[in-house]
């Protein structure tokens, strides 16, 4: 029972280099996020997928872009690291907009 | 645009007492409305949900919560606190057509033993 599962846990970088978060679920779900954790700010949304094959901006898009490249994953990149995107990262996945999240562990990114 | 306030940063209870944290959403017609926790270094899970019927719903590890129209308001309670319930406690909420949630900004409950 995998469920969410983002890699890598751990990063760090150095300002301006670029990265790409994997996302993979396993339950079949057709909804997939990407959400910004900080300290005082609760999760902020970063991009959606509602169904494969099309994505959206959330309240946070500057400074990312994500790929849904099929069923099960739904990648997030950084272009140019800046230190404001030091955080914690969470993928989630849901059969839909209206049922439960599942959340992966998170992803901490510090950027030098 | 839906919005969610949890008005309280951080909880201290003793172990054993009872537990309220306090959500309040902004939204015009009926929300759909969560409780997730969060564990320290881990993602979010589900504590319970509110969609429509009994405005007392029941959720996992003894927790519940009262939707009230009136007061926008979907507080989590739990009638006696163990020391494992010491988390991040996140209340959410969705609106018809948005397909997405809007998370509030947590309460950090800790335990005294």
């Amino acid at each position: 029972n995998a469920g969410v599962t983002q890699t890598p846990k751990f990063q760090v970088l150095k300002t301006g280099q670029s990265m790409t978060l994997q996302c993979a679920q396993d339950m079949n779900h057709n909804s997939m996020y990407w959400y910004r954790q900080d300290p005082g700010m609760g999760l902020r949304l970063i991009y959606y997928s509602a169904s494969e094959g099309t994505t959206d901006k959330g309240e946070v898009p500057n400074g990312y872009n994500v790929s849904r490249l099929n069923k099960r994953e739904f990648s997030l990149r950084l272009e140019s690291a800046a230190p404001s995107q030091t955080s914690v990262y969470f993928c989630a996945s849901s059969s839909g907009w209206d049922q439960p999240q599942h959340f992966g562990d998170g992803t901490r990114l510090s950027i030098l | 645009a839906q919005s969610v306030t949890q008005p309280d940063i951080h909880i201290t209870v003793s172990e054993g007492a009872s537990l309220e944290l306090r959500c309040n959403y902004s939204y015009g017609a009926t929300p759909y409305l969560f409780w997730y926790v969060q564990s320290p270094g881990q993602g979010l899970q589900l504590l319970l949900k509110y969609f429509s019927g009994d405005t007392l719903v029941q959720g996992i590890k003894g927790f519940e919560a009262e939707f009230k129209r009136s007061q926008s308001s979907f507080n989590l309670r739990k009638p006696s606190v163990h020391w494992s319930d010491a988390a991040e406690y996140f209340c959410a909420v969705g609106a018809q057509g948005a397909q997405k949630l809007v998370f509030g900004q947590g309460t950090r409950l800790t335990i005294n033993p």
